[in-house]
């Protein structure tokens, strides 16, 4: 069964970049049916979604987000990754790597999410 | 940006009855080429990650039972727990996927 698994640093310091790698095993990461993306949860809030990538490497991003935002996928290794510049204490959240089933609007964009990571705490903080 | 919103912000429902969530796009995310209204659910109980229940507004994901049900159209949409369990205490999130993917904030749900 696909299984999803975030790795990273779990402390980075204020105005450094945040960096995070998901593995995907159990189901392949080159499927056109899926997008691969970041979901955030600060402690006690709600869920915020930072962006998405397809196996070719097209990204969708939360505009909120756009500029600190950069993600990249290697098939080779099955993983995708994330890197968030310049981050502040509001980015202090738990992570969660996750697996969205591909929808069509004006064109294939990241729909609601099959499967989760178990996701991972970053505290932002000096 | 279409903007969620949910209420209650929590709700406490005794063991057997049912349980009533709402949800608000700002938009419509009814998608007129399809007739699909592009809405999912999600139960989060605490220390775990999200779990999807329910897409297209109203289909239930494999394994999640029939006492959920999702409804609506459109910017209005419901989700109902027909028979309070005491593993439905968790809080529960829409979510729409018409535009760049956005949650509303949460309904807490506990046993009175």
């Amino acid at each position: 069964q696909l299984q999803l698994q975030e790795s990273g640093p779990g402390l980075v310091k204020p105005s450094e970049t945040l960096s995070l790698t998901c593995t995907v095993s159990g189901g392949s990461i080159s499927s056109s049916g899926y997008y691969w993306g970041w979901i955030r949860q600060p402690p006690g809030k709600g869920l915020e979604w930072i962006g998405s990538i397809y196996y070719s490497g097209s990204t969708y991003n939360n505009a909120a987000l756009k500029s600190r935002v950069t993600m990249s996928v290697d098939t080779s290794k099955k993983q995708f990754s994330l890197k968030l510049s310049s981050v502040t204490a509001a980015d202090t959240a738990v992570y969660y790597c996750a697996r969205h089933i591909v929808v069509v609007v004006a064109g294939p964009g990241p729909g609601p999410v099959d499967h989760w990571g178990q996701g991972t705490l970053v505290t932002v903080s000096s | 940006d279409i903007v969620m919103t949910q209420s209650p912000d929590s709700l406490a429902v005794s063991l057997g009855e049912r349980a009533t969530i709402h949800c608000k796009s700002s938009q419509n995310v009814l998608y007129s080429s399809n007739n699909q209204n592009y809405l999912a659910w999600y139960q989060q109980k605490p220390g775990q990650p999200p779990k999807l229940l329910i897409y297209w507004a109203s289909t239930r994901e494999s394994g999640v039972p029939d006492r959920f049900s999702g409804s609506g159209s459109g910017t209005d949409f419901t989700l109902t727990i027909s028979s309070l369990q005491a593993e439905d205490v968790a809080v529960y999130y829409c979510q729409q996927y018409y535009s760049s993917p956005a949650f509303g904030p949460g309904t807490k749900v506990d046993i009175k």
